[in-house]
């Protein structure tokens, strides 16, 4: 079974500063996508970038950038330049062809101004 | 084009009672998850519509049910509602059931059973 570790359930960073989030997975297959959502006080999750398996060079969102390490089933993602409003609960979700996507437990992010 | 709306945001409940949940997908989706998400956690699985046919369940009880529309909006059903039913319930769309769409979520429905 596909499951997803977040390692870090809170995190806090200055304001103008890089911060990097953890998540590992563990998964016997080698087509799938990884995404990072965000989870404000508002509830709704949003999407922050998506990476897909079988792409070595790694996704970038403006701010937002992930390393993904196939082989050791990693993939971090760093919010670069924080904002206040990047302050949210994060979640990293794993998906394959015919499954439903999986989640970590979340990161609580704290952006200090 | 509009988002993922679900009704009710809140709801209060009594334990053994049965309470329906709705979903409006995002206009051109035609895939409906669901997810429970207890406070401090993460969301888990409880099922997936596919053109109205489910199409993967979660490690939920049969009292878990749901139905997908022809117009693909949705419903979650629970009966014999318990303490633990407690959460958050996301609905997310998405464009067929190819694992390269990431879904769009609803605000969720936040369900408190007493």
């Amino acid at each position: 079974a596909q499951t997803v570790t977040q390692s870090q359930p809170e995190m806090s960073v200055q304001e103008a500063e890089t911060v990097t989030l953890s998540c590992t997975y563990d998964t016997s297959e080698s087509d799938y996508y990884l995404f990072w959502y965000k989870q404000p006080p508002s509830r709704q999750m949003i999407l922050v970038i998506r990476q897909e398996a079988y792409k070595q060079q790694n996704a970038t969102e403006n701010r937002f950038s992930v390393n993904f390490q196939k082989a050791a089933k990693s993939f971090s993602l760093k919010i670069s330049d924080s904002q206040l409003g990047d302050a949210a609960m994060y979640f990293c979700a794993y998906r394959s062809y015919n499954n439903d996507m999986r989640f970590g437990a979340g990161t609580r992010l704290t952006v200090k101004p | 084009e509009t988002g993922v709306t679900q009704s009710p945001t809140h709801l209060i409940k009594t334990r053994g009672q049965q309470v329906t949940l709705r979903c409006s997908s995002q206009s051109g989706h035609n895939t409906v998850s669901w997810y429970q998400q207890a406070l401090g956690q993460g969301p888990q699985f409880i099922f997936q519509y596919y053109r109205e046919e489910e199409n993967g369940r979660g490690n939920f009880p049969p009292r878990f049910s749901g139905l997908q529309f022809p117009n693909y909006s949705s419903e979650l059903n629970v009966n014999a509602l318990e303490l633990d039913d407690s959460a958050l319930y996301l609905c997310a769309s998405s464009l067929n059931d190819i694992a390269s769409y990431g879904y769009t979520f609803g605000s969720g429905t936040r369900l408190t059973v007493v």
